[in-house]
This record gives C-alpha cells, structure tokens and sequence, in this order.
C-alpha cells in the first residue's frame, strides 16, 4: 500500500531560524495536504498541492510539491512560537489520505 | 457550513471496561467517515472508515469495532478496553469521492487504567 514517510520527526530551532519538513511517498500522488496539530489540539487543514511542481505561499510557510509529485516540503521563515505544534502532510488516495507520522517542532524563545 | 461533534472529550475507564464514543457531522449528506488513533507524540493511526451508512473498512485489526447507524453518525466501540487503547481518538469526515480534504474532530482523550 501507499507509505508516506516524514522527516524530521522532531526539530528545535531558536525563534527567528528557518525551518523544513519534508516528505516522500511511496507512489505518485493525485494531491498531497499539509495539516498542523497544535499541542493537545485536533489536526488542522493547511492547503492542498495538487500540481507537479507546485508552489504555495501562507504568510511566512512555503510549501512545495515535487515534479514527479512524489515529495513535498514545508519551509517555515523566521519561525516563531505561534509555530509550535506538529506538521503532517497527506497523501491523497481514493477513499482516504495516507499521513507521515508528522514532524514536531520546538521553538526556543 | 459543516461542523463535526465528538464526544466525549476526556475519559478515564478501567481496563476491561466497554467503549463508545460518538462523532455526528452536520451540514453535509453522505460523507465519509474516519476514526483515527494518536498515541502520545506518535503520528496518526487510521482505525475505521465509512463511505456510507453500514459500511465499515476496518484498517487495524484489534478489540475495537466502528458502527454508522446514520449517515452523519459515527461511532467507535470496544467491549473490552485494554491498556494499550489509551491514546487521542481522532473523528473525521471528507465530502465523499468528491472532496479531498479531511476536517478533525476536537479528539478524545482516553486513558486505561
């Protein structure tokens, strides 16, 4: 079956450094979602990438999507603590999206 | 605008005790349904999903069981809990084939004591 594989699974950066999570996926992927957990929160949608090479901008998060739409990053500028709390991305398939186990960053104020 | 319910929100039970937490959706019709687990800092763990009502697809076999009496109900049941059931208890929905993204409940916290 599909596999979704996430790295870091942590990083501590100080506040104001840059930050990335990347993740690679097994097969192709029809569309990959990026999603943010907060501490002791549910997951929250962030966006969706559904183009080869696609590139989206929120504020200060980057998040691309590989050429043979089988990788994906998330890129954090000058990160501050509101960042805090663990990133997923998703794997679209048919009936389900497929997460990597996520990345969990700490920021040191 | 939809909106997803989940309850309860924390529980302690006993091991060897029965389960049952509820999910229902509400402002859309025939979505899908999910249950996920999430042990303390671990990823997210797909348990069950619903295209429709009746229709479960188990992912993990274990002493859990999912049921959906209703089209926007969803409910996640143990007869027995052990100590390794404790964990975040994640409901969710996707509009159908159609949709892609999938939207959280708030969680439940359930610990085995």
């Amino acid at each position: 079956g599909q596999q979704v594989m996430q790295i870091p699974q942590y990083q501590h950066v100080q506040e104001g450094e840059d930050f990335t999570t990347y993740c690679n996926s097994s097969t192709t992927l029809s569309n990959i979602q990026w999603y943010k957990q907060r501490p002791g929160g549910h997951p929250v949608f962030l966006i969706q990438l559904v183009k080869s090479g696609e590139v989206k901008k929120q504020k200060r998060l980057t998040f691309q999507f590989g050429e043979a739409k089988k990788n994906s990053s998330l890129h954090i500028t000058a990160t501050q603590t509101t960042d805090v709390g663990t990133y997923f991305c998703a794997g679209a398939g048919s009936y389900q999206l497929t997460f990597g186990k996520g990345t969990k960053l700490s920021v040191i104020p | 605008s939809q909106t997803i319910h989940q309850w309860p929100a924390t529980l302690v039970q006993p091991v060897g005790s029965p389960l049952s937490l509820e999910c229902t959706v509400e402002g859309t019709s025939n979505p899908n349904l999910y249950w996920y687990r999430q042990a303390a800092g671990r990823g997210l763990q797909l348990l069950f999903y619903s295209v429709g009502i009746g229709q479960i697809s188990s992912e993990v076999p274990q002493n859990l069981s999912a049921s959906r009496p209703q089209d926007r109900q969803f409910i996640l049941s143990s007869k027995k809990l052990l100590l390794s059931d404790s964990g975040f208890y994640l409901c969710a929905w996707k509009a159908g084939l159609s949709g892609n993204t999938i939207y959280f409940g708030e969680g439940s916290w359930l610990t085995v004591v």
